[in-house]
């Protein structure tokens, strides 16, 4: 039972343009929401948040708008540059300061200079 | 300020085998969590340890078994390998307060079944 999925295994952009990368979830328990960024070799690193009582969060390049009555949330990258290049994983947690993530199957994100 | 320090960094092991991956959270966490993340997929839960006990376990044969020490540092052991065993393990470290809010990954384990 995939709680949290994303549907584009893959996404390719042209540099300077916008990147968007979309989550879709299944547990209406999901209070919180986090992106991740994963080079090869490397582990994730966590990129922007948003919290259930929100509809949007921004730091910098990056925006998270969550649509609670559809579970969907979308990640967007503006202006896109090759440095994003990388796989994308969304995640939701309930309860809080919870112990678990869980997570969707990522989406490589391929930004073309 | 180092961080999450996983060894080692590959292996290869046997179908029946037992192996033991190690994890060092970054300095100041004291909850260490582990992940499975098998080819295509998005990593998976298996277990968070907590002053040295196991808190939450996700949907994992007991053949995944684990260990925190004094220094906070985590084991985790698989026995009885098999062949769909093979994945990336990724140890994440945080503050007990923070909980997923406050996750530092490492680079993983990539362990190979043959």
């Amino acid at each position: 039972d995939q709680q949290v999925k994303q549907n584009s295994p893959s996404l390719s952009v042209q540099e300077g343009r916008i990147s968007i990368l979309n989550c879709d979830y299944t547990n209406s328990m999901f209070d919180y929401f986090l992106w991740y960024k994963k080079y090869p070799a490397e582990g994730p690193t966590f990129l922007i948040s948003i919290s259930s009582i929100k509809d949007k969060n921004e730091d910098g390049r990056f925006t998270v708008f969550l649509n609670k009555s559809a579970k969907h949330l979308s990640l967007h990258i503006v202006p896109s540059q090759p440095g994003d290049s990388a796989v994308y994983f969304c995640a939701a947690s309930y309860g809080g300061a919870t112990n678990k993530l869980i997570f969707g199957t990522g989406t490589l994100l391929a930004v073309q200079p | 300020d180092a961080g999450v320090t996983q060894s080692p960094t590959h292996l290869i092991k046997t179908r029946g085998q037992q192996v033991t991956l190690r994890c060092s959270p970054k300095s100041g966490h004291d909850t260490v969590s582990w992940y499975q993340q098998a080819l295509g997929q998005g990593p998976q839960f298996i277990f968070q340890y907590y002053e040295e006990e196991e808190r939450q376990r996700g949907n994992f044969p007991d053949r995944f078994s684990g260990h925190q020490f004094p220094n906070y540092s985590s084991e985790l052991n698989v026995n009885a390998l098999l062949l769909g065993d093979s994945a990336l393990y990724l140890c994440a470290s945080s503050q007990v307060r923070d909980g997923v809010y406050g996750y530092t990954f490492g680079s993983g384990t990539r362990l190979t079944v043959v």
